[in-house]
């Protein structure tokens, strides 16, 4: 089955510089990569996620790219909020909407 | 979010009962998932439906029964509880190639 590790698993950064966290997968046939953050006591919501056919996609603060050569893919941060602060999830699948194996998550402390 | 609903949000009970998980949903959403969440091991697949009367394991099934008599619902059973099932267990749900949505979570605790 789908593999996914990714780092590191805690990160601190000062308010205003950028986060990046790493995954990746080893099933080839994943085609979905969706992010979720978890904020403390809360649900999981996903924030960003990538299909197989698309290399990069980004909405305000936050970027994901994906090399599918490489089996991995990577979430960008910019312009860090304390609000940041939280858990962050990657995830694969091979179907949006179906199993979704996920990374171990990464805890993002931003320090004002 | 408040299409997805859990109960009882936070449960305690002794090894060996029986305890029943809720979930509900007012989607109408094809597929639904339970996942358990421990310190460590992130967000782990118990099992997972794709319509009403079809189940499958995920990951970590063990110990664990469901159901999905109902669209909207997908009850998870623990028949004789242990300690290692102390968790946070999460309900979830999708519609087709869409984002999964997750329920609240119960905390449980087996003593």
């Amino acid at each position: 089955g789908e593999n996914v590790e990714q780092h590191p698993s805690t990160l601190s950064v000062q308010e205003g510089d950028s986060a990046v966290i790493k995954c990746t997968y080893s099933d080839s046939a994943s085609n979905y990569f969706p992010w979720y953050k978890q904020e403390l006591g809360k649900r999981p919501q996903l924030i960003i996620d990538i299909r197989s056919n698309v290399g990069e996609k980004k909405d305000q603060r936050i970027a994901v790219t994906l090399n599918k050569t490489a089996k991995h893919f990577s979430l960008h941060i910019t312009e860090t909020q304390p609000e940041d602060s939280a858990v962050y999830f990657c995830a694969a699948s091979r179907n949006a909407g179906n199993m979704l194996t996920f990374g171990g998550g990464t805890r993002l402390m931003v320090k004002p | 979010d408040a299409g997805i609903t859990q109960s009882p949000r936070y449960k305690i009970t002794e090894t060996g009962r029986q305890v029943t998980l809720m979930c509900h949903q007012t989607w109408s959403h094809s597929y639904m998932f339970w996942y358990r969440q421990d310190l460590g091991h992130g967000l782990r697949l118990i099992y997972y439906s794709a319509a009403a009367d079809i189940t499958d394991k995920g990951e970590v099934p063990d110990g664990y029964v469901v159901s999905r008599s109902k669209t909207e619902n997908f009850p998870l059973t623990l028949e004789s509880a242990t300690r290692s099932q102390t968790s946070v267990y999460f309900c979830a749900s999708s519609e087709g190639q869409r984002e999964q949505y997750f329920g609240p979570g119960t905390r449980l605790t087996v003593t």
